[in-house]
């Protein structure tokens, strides 16, 4: 695709089942990003991918939240046992290379824990 | 810790005014400090960028001030207009270290009146 695409686009789920998030970067994109975004809070870095691998997970806030990527695409970003806290929109963004610093965000999902 | 702050929080100005952004921040390490632009159920897009061996760096309406010695820089959209209305989102990284890893600041608000 042209973008990087997410999905869903929205998700609303109970509290304490688990969910999966999917992004699908930038053909040919080596390096991804997921970041969270809570109103008023600006966007918070979760996880890291250079290829299949992650060099930094310092983001993820719990032992609930883990990510993989497959094949040096696409990305999966799990929550288990979800939180009320843990409502907010999901971001991932593409960059072309390690060198290359511009950002292509996805549109997001917005997850909702009720 | 908030690596990078940004004010103000929202801010209203009137057709073509000048909107200004101000965002600080703490690690001299970082040397990419690029500018968002986000539109409701989108993800940020990036607008302008700049590099800390430049004080200045105009696209179009746009511009970034950049002071080294300060840690500071700003976001000056001249002539707004009702499409710029969004949310706008500093940013800081250092391109050596965890390869492109944003640090956002929480964001502002912009309304342009017609």
């Amino acid at each position: 695709g042209a973008g990087v695409s997410q999905s869903p686009s929205n998700k609303v789920t109970e509290k304490g089942k688990d969910v999966e998030l999917r992004c699908d970067p930038i053909s040919g994109h080596t390096a991804l990003y997921w970041y969270r975004q809570s109103l008023g809070q600006g966007l918070e870095f979760l996880i890291y991918f250079q290829g299949n691998s992650a060099p930094d997970k310092s983001g993820l806030p719990s032992d609930r939240f883990s990510a993989e990527r497959t094949g040096g695409s696409v990305s999966t970003l799990t929550i288990q046992r979800t939180q009320q806290e843990d409502s907010a929109v999901y971001l991932c963004a593409s960059y072309k290379s390690q060198t290359n610093t511009e950002a292509f965000f996805g549109q997001g999902t917005r997850l909702t824990v009720v | 810790q908030q690596q990078v702050k940004q004010s103000p929080q929202s801010l209203i100005v009137q057709k073509g005014g000048i909107s200004i952004i101000n965002c600080a921040y703490e690690n001299t390490a970082f040397d990419y400090f690029p500018w968002y632009q986000q539109f409701p159920g989108k993800g940020p897009a990036l607008l302008i960028a700049i590099r800390p061996d430049v004080s200045e760096k105009k696209e179009g309406r746009f511009t970034i001030s950049f002071n080294k010695s300060a840690k500071q820089f700003s976001l000056h959209i001249m002539d707004s207009q009702p499409g710029d209305s969004a949310t706008y989102f500093c940013a800081a990284s250092n391109r050596g270290s965890t390869l492109g890893r944003l640090y956002f600041g929480r964001g502002t608000q912009l309304t342009v009146w017609p």
